[in-house]
């Protein structure tokens, strides 16, 4: 079973920030934060991930809390081709471990 | 860079028939993750191939065999098809000597449809 928690559907402005939340409550220690997104039909993709420290890269930014049990994942400006269901997975940082996906969250960025 | 590709895109099965699915890994990559996903639902865990050899395996019967090449290419197979097996099939790349903290590329998927 997948160990994070998200919400099933969120909406956002185009042009303005999107914000998804995901709760990890039960991470370990070794364990990081990754984030996908699959626009419909396609497979997913990668967009950014982190142990502890906040991270940021050309797609988005991910915030994790100090003790680690939650993440926000930031799209700045949202357009509306980042309409995708995004996933939120922790994984272990060892070879040959498999990603865990849950249902994730559907945003919908709206004109 | 051609990323991690798939054949077929689409397919058409009948009950009790087999299926061969094929994935060719980013270039660089060395290990390949195969997944299952049902409409609604997030991708779950096949198998996954490294140095020939299944290295981890989900929640699938033995219907489920894979193969890997030693070129880094994939095969997945899929004997004595069940309706249920209707799916988008999902293959992933990634390569193993960046020490496990490392993300997966996906390909564009073989939908999968059982008659």
């Amino acid at each position: 079973d997948a160990k994070t928690t998200q919400p099933p559907s969120m909406d956002c402005a185009e042009g303005r920030a999107a914000n998804l939340p995901c709760n990890h409550s039960t991470i370990s220690g070794n364990e990081y934060v990754y984030w996908y997104r699959q626009i419909h039909s396609q497979g997913p993709q990668y967009i950014i991930h982190g142990l502890k420290n906040n991270e940021t890269n050309e797609m988005a930014s991910l915030i994790i809390t100090e003790d680690r049990k939650s993440s926000t994942l930031i799209l700045p400006h949202a357009t509306l081709r980042d309409t995708a269901v995004y996933y939120c997975i922790v994984r272990v940082a060892r070879h040959g471990q498999n990603f865990v996906f849950g249902p994730g969250t559907r945003l919908s960025v709206l004109p | 860079d051609a990323g991690v590709t798939q054949s077929p895109t689409h397919l058409i099965k009948t009950r009790g028939q087999q299926v061969t699915l094929r994935c060719s890994p980013k270039s660089g990559h060395d290990t390949v993750s195969w997944y299952q996903q049902a409409l609604g639902q997030g991708p779950q865990f096949i198998f996954q191939y490294y140095e020939e050899e299944e290295r981890q395996r989900g929640n699938f019967p033995d219907r489920f065999s894979g193969h890997q090449f030693p070129n880094y290419s994939s095969e997945l197979n899929v004997n004595a098809l069940l309706l249920g097996d209707s799916a988008l099939y999902l293959c992933a790349s990634s390569a193993d000597s960046s020490g496990g903290n490392n993300e997966q590329f996906f390909g564009p998927g073989t939908r999968l449809t059982v008659l």
